[in-house]
């Protein structure tokens, strides 16, 4: 069974810093999709960012990007240059390659912006 | 674009009371449909997902249900609710591979 791990709870930064999310997953698959999710306090869940298993290259969504190692089965989110509506809980999830498979969730970190 | 509702967004009720949450989807045809429950300050736990219409697979055995009456429409019901139903319920859809989530109902069953 596929599994994400998510091991820091909780993460508090200064503003304008950059910001290192770690998530590992276990799986034997070998085309997944991984996903990183936000819920802010209004706990509207957004999708921030998405990775293919085939592909090298990291996903990079403006502030946001991934370090993807496959062999590794790492997937870290960075964000850079943090604003204080960064401040969210954020999930990494792992979904296998079928549509009709249902994501697996981190347990969430949540992420603190400090003024 | 496509667009998700919930609705209610909160709801009060008592123990043993029912309950009818609906989450609806347009601009999109055959979604995949799913319910989540989020405690406070928690991960998120899949209760019910939905392929097509009619079509529903359960996760987690407990006093709710759900039905997909209409090809955009899920709804999550119970008899009777219990103390522990209490939560954030959110709704997602997906059509490719990303899950797109509704806003959410927050329940508190008291």
């Amino acid at each position: 069974a596929q599994t994400v791990t998510q091991s820091q709870p909780e993460m508090s930064v200064q503003e304008a810093e950059t910001v290192t999310l770690s998530c590992t997953y276990d799986t034997s698959e070998s085309n997944y999709y991984l996903f990183w999710y936000k819920q802010p306090p209004s706990r509207q869940m957004i999708l921030v960012i998405r990775q293919e298993a085939y592909k090298q290259q990291n996903a990079t969504e403006n502030r946001f990007s991934v370090n993807f190692q496959k062999a590794a089965k790492s997937f870290s989110l960075k964000i850079s240059d943090s604003q204080l509506g960064d401040t969210a809980m954020y999930f990494c999830a792992f979904l296998r390659g079928n549509r009709d498979d249902k994501i697996i969730f981190g347990k969430g970190t949540r992420l603190h912006i400090l003024p | 674009s496509q667009t998700i509702h919930q609705w209610p967004a909160t709801l009060v009720q008592p123990v043993g009371s029912p309950l009818s949450l609906e989450c609806t989807v347009e601009g999109t045809s055959n979604p995949n449909l799913y319910w989540y429950r989020q405690a406070a300050g928690r991960g998120l736990q899949l209760l019910f997902y939905s392929v097509g219409i009619g079509q529903i697979s359960s996760e987690v055995p407990q006093n709710l249900s759900a039905s997909r009456p209409q090809d955009r429409q899920f709804i999550l019901s119970s008899k009777k609710l219990l103390l522990s139903d209490s939560g954030f319920y959110l709704c997602a859809w997906s059509r490719a591979v990303e899950q797109y989530f509704g806003p959410g109902t927050r329940l508190t069953v008291t």
